[in-house]
């Protein structure tokens, strides 16, 4: 059983385009999160969501937007894609609220590689 | 900005034990020491975290100086499939009931035959 997946796996686009990556978790966490790892390999957070509220919204370009119908999905939509959004985009899951609030542990997706052209 | 300096790289030798060291002098009272790896381009695997007593699991061991401004993570007997990037990471509040994990640069442990 996987307890964060995306999907899809690869995703080639070309520019201008708009497309969405899709995050599930079943671990019934309460807050999720969307990370960028550029061709550097740093990993950066973009967006955070606690019980479908946005906590964290790092410097992103507004074509970047995140959507959370529950608390078990969050999924990240990017309009007018360009060629510097190529990119491994990683969503994650934790616990924060209630006792598990100071040391709950990140669980990570295994990446959505985002290739514009 | 990542509150915590790693080496960028180490070898260590199969079978032998890895201590990947990190600083962290600005830690808080309440923030604790996580520490993840990231092998080739899986997503971040989750290793072990601590406070401010040594902790061990399956994994690893995670020991923190008495002052909490450095830790050691040691991974008892390296394999080969332990070669990866370490993230070493200070959690810190965000706001709103939200505790952020910021990257660094992490070190890259190569595991030598």
């Amino acid at each position: 059983d996987t307890a964060v997946s995306q999907t899809p796996k690869y995703l080639v686009t070309q520019m201008g385009n708009d497309k969405s990556i899709k995050c599930e978790q079943n671990l019934g966490h309460d807050t999720m999160y969307w990370y960028k790892q550029d061709s550097k390999k740093f990993l950066k957070i973009m967006f955070s969501y606690n019980n479908k509220e946005l906590i964290i919204n790092e410097t992103v370009p507004n074509r970047f937007s995140p959507k959370s119908p529950d608390k078990a999905h969050l999924n990240l939509h990017i309009n007018s894609l360009e060629l510097g959004d190529s990119a491994v985009y990683f969503c994650a899951s934790s616990q924060d609220r209630g006792t598990a609030r100071y040391n709950s542990p990140l669980h990570f997706g295994n990446g959505t590689r985002l290739t514009v052209t | 900005d990542a509150k915590t300096t790693q080496p960028p790289s180490m070898d260590c030798a199969e079978g032998r034990a890895a201590n990947l060291p990190c600083n962290h002098s600005t830690i808080s009272g309440n923030e604790y020491v996580y520490w993840y790896r990231q092998i080739h381009s899986q997503g971040p695997q989750y290793i072990i975290h601590g406070l401010k007593n040594n902790e061990t699991n399956e994994m690893a061991s995670l020991i923190i100086t008495e002052d909490r401004k450095s830790s050691t993570l040691i991974l008892p007997h390296a394999t080969l499939r332990d070669t990866a990037v370490y993230y070493c990471i200070v959690r810190v509040y965000s706001g709103a009931g939200s505790y952020q994990l910021t990257f660094g640069k992490g070190t890259k442990l190569s595991v030598i035959p």
